[in-house]
């Protein structure tokens, strides 16, 4: 199984700054990777497929790159409705296989 | 648009048996599949299995075989997830997904997500 790690745990970032969220793949994922936010009481909802695509709606502050083993998320100038939970996911093998996920919250 | 509504929360015994539902609308149900997902309270996501929304084929993840069934109806456009014999580690929301076509990778990427359902299992 392809294991998914994510740092930091915990980003601290103020209101209109950037915020950079890295994850990494314990094999080569290819680009076969997505990012997902989740808030409070809510199921997830993609944000980026394929490492660098943005999902339908997905406002162009959200990018994604990388491919392989290292990816990163940026997050341009946080609004105050990005405050969320981002978990990155591996679809490269069967089933997929989701990190733990990075808790973005106010500074 | 595309929605999945779920039914709602459930507070089971242990050794009891839950059936969350999954309501699709805004596609056509049989061509997509549908993954079950779930958070345990302060946890990550877990998959749990797969259902095809055209001829309701399924996998599942190796630590719940024996123990879930995935089903859909497709003449109300509903996956449905079964879990037996609860413990209570199987505390948890539950969550159905749409599984993503993109034709790359083997694994499931998902592009909606129902509501999620509480499922309590608790003496």
């Amino acid at each position: 199984e392809i294991v998914m790690t994510q740092s930091p745990a915990t980003l601290s970032v103020s209101p209109g700054e950037r915020a950079t969220l890295s994850c990494r793949a314990s094999q080569s994922v290819s680009t076969n990777l997505a990012w997902y936010q989740q808030k409070p009481g809510q199921g997830p909802r993609l944000l980026i497929y394929g490492a660098s695509t943005r999902a339908t709606g997905i406002p162009a502050r959200f990018s994604g790159s990388g491919s392989g083993t290292e990816f990163t998320l940026t997050i341009s100038s946080l609004q105050s409705e990005d405050f969320a939970v981002y978990y990155c996911q591996q679809y490269n093998n069967w089933p997929g296989t989701f990190g733990p996920g990075t808790k973005v919250d106010i500074k | 648009q595309v929605q999945l509504v779920q039914s709602g929360g459930e507070v089971k015994k242990p050794g009891a048996s839950v059936k969350v539902s999954c309501k699709a609308s805004g596609y056509t149900f049989t061509t997509y599949g549908i993954s079950w997902v779930r958070q345990a309270p302060g946890q990550g996501l877990e998959w749990m299995g797969w259902v095809s929304g055209y001829n309701g084929n399924t996998n599942y993840a190796e630590k719940l075989q024996g123990r879930v069934t995935m089903t859909t109806d497709t003449s109300t456009s509903t996956a449905y997830m079964e879990l037996r014999s609860l413990r209570s580690d199987d505390t948890a929301v539950y969550y159905c997904a749409r599984v993503a076509s993109l034709g790359a990778g083997t694994g499931y990427c998902y592009d909606s997500w129902g509501q999620g359902t509480l499922v309590t299992v608790s003496s």
